[in-house]
């Protein structure tokens, strides 16, 4: 059965700080993983990643990688409060449908 | 539309009822989803439609529940029979195919009393 776990469940970082997220995966025939942002409702995408070792960059936001090692990162620096949100992993497979989501990372960035 | 446009955005029904939630998807996108979050929960996957191909209803906990996708872009899924565990936040998603991107809806939330 395919798995995706993220760590930690919960993170509370003050304003300036850095934050790693991370997510493991198992899944049969690896398609892409992605990672949402979940603010109030709609998780909004943020990065799509494919390829090992390639770093996505948004802003203060990155995304890294591993297909041996089946994780990925999330890197945010020189956190705001806006960034507090629940951050979602989700894993896509090229033999099943649907995205399989993580439970989620909770972030809370205090001034 | 410009994103994915789901109504009602809040419904609260009667046990017992009947419910229809709307999902319009981004024009041209072949995939859609339909997703559950109850409070403080992960999504957990219902039903996906990709194109014209049968749709994989894996998801669906029970046979209260079913959907459609008409032409290949509206979708409704339908509660029938509402039951309190019914009540969290529905989120449709649609992608341009499998396993890229999927843009989500604000949701709708369900509140069965």
């Amino acid at each position: 059965e395919d798995k995706v776990v993220q760590s930690p469940l919960s993170l509370v970082v003050h304003e300036g700080d850095t934050v790693t997220l991370n997510c493991s995966y198992e899944v049969t025939n690896f398609r892409s993983l992605l990672w949402y942002k979940q603010e109030k409702k709609a998780p909004t995408f943020l990065f799509m990643l494919t390829s090992s070792g390639i770093e996505k960059k948004s802003g203060r936001l990155s995304s890294i990688l591993d297909k041996k090692e089946l994780f990925s990162i999330l890197n945010i620096t020189a956190t705001q409060t806006g960034d507090s949100a629940v951050y979602l992993c989700a894993v896509a497979s090229n033999s099943g449908y649907a995205l399989n989501f993580g439970k989620g990372t909770s972030l809370l960035v205090t001034p | 539309g410009a994103g994915v446009s789901q109504s009602p955005s809040n419904k609260v029904t009667e046990k017992g009822k009947d419910v229809e939630l709307r999902c319009d998807p981004i024009s041209g996108h072949t995939a859609l989803y339909w997703y559950r979050q109850s409070l403080g929960q992960g999504l957990e996957f219902l039903i996906y439609f990709q194109g014209n191909s049968a749709p994989d209803k894996s998801g669906l906990p029970s046979d209260r529940f079913s959907a459609e996708r008409t032409g290949g872009s509206v979708s409704t899924l339908t509660i029938q029979r509402t039951q309190q565990e019914d009540s969290a936040v529905y989120l449709c998603a649609s992608s341009p195919e499998t396993g890229l991107g999927a843009f989500f809806g604000q949701g709708t939330r369900l509140t069965v009393v």
